[in-house]
């Protein structure tokens, strides 16, 4: 199973909003509405962000965002804040019921 | 408050074999699925294995398939990882993490990970 492919680096100043893709093919991605986003913070445990494509776990701020077309899922942060500089990773299901995660992007707020 | 804590890493040579153990508690158990997750340092996630609430369905990526095996204690509330036929290749930051209630779908808690080098 190949990793699903997202942008290396993104950048965005304070206040700003950026998207990061997720792109996988139709037998992850294209296939099934379970995409979920990370966020991961060096030396601290991962957070989830987003799930099932688009749904947001209570305590997570309405800035982050997520939705998907065809095999590209993507995750929005709107207002960008110093502290949503970190590693943002996505994962999807996948037609053999394994999951399987993009290679992660970094983010830096300018 | 959910907790997982990890334990069991550490070095072993090529060919070896660990047991990882992740200690849950703050929730009921037996009421999710599970999974292990790996980070080499520097590197993207990758997803290992995951088991259903009772651990009678198990799924495992394919550079892990045959060599590790996934299970789940209820009673103890805990989770396991047994590796064997260790390479160099699963040196990694290995991460247990809460799924949702069917299937290890997405994951909502995560522990601070167990570190595991393979090297000769």
């Amino acid at each position: 199973q190949s990793a699903l492919t997202q942008p290396a680096s993104v950048s965005g100043s304070l206040g700003q909003s950026i998207t990061i893709s997720c792109t996988g093919t139709s037998s992850d991605v294209g296939a099934y509405k379970y995409v979920s986003w990370y966020q991961l913070h060096p030396g601290k445990a991962p957070k989830l962000l987003i799930y099932d494509v688009s749904n947001r776990p209570s305590g997570v701020s309405d800035r982050f965002s997520g939705s998907k077309s065809a095999n590209t899922a993507s995750l929005t942060i709107s207002g960008l804040q110093a502290e949503d500089e970190a590693d943002y990773h996505c994962s999807s299901y996948t037609s053999s019921a394994t999951l399987v995660f993009g290679g992660g992007t970094k983010l830096t707020v300018l | 408050e959910v907790q997982l804590v990890e334990s069991g890493g550490g070095e072993v040579r090529p060919g070896g074999s660990l047991r990882l153990s992740c200690a849950a508690s703050g929730f009921i158990f037996d009421n999710y699925a599970m999974s292990w997750v790996r980070q080499v340092p520097g590197q993207g996630l990758e997803w290992v294995s995951g088991l259903n609430w009772n651990g009678g369905s198990t799924t495992y990526a394919d550079s892990v398939k045959g060599r590790f095996i996934i299970s789940r204690d209820n009673a103890k509330n805990s989770l396991y990882l047994q590796m064997n036929s260790l390479r160099a290749e699963d040196t990694a930051l290995y991460y247990c993490a809460r799924g949702g209630p069917w299937a290890p779908l997405y994951h909502d808690y995560w522990g601070q990970g167990t570190l595991v080098t393979v090297s000769s």
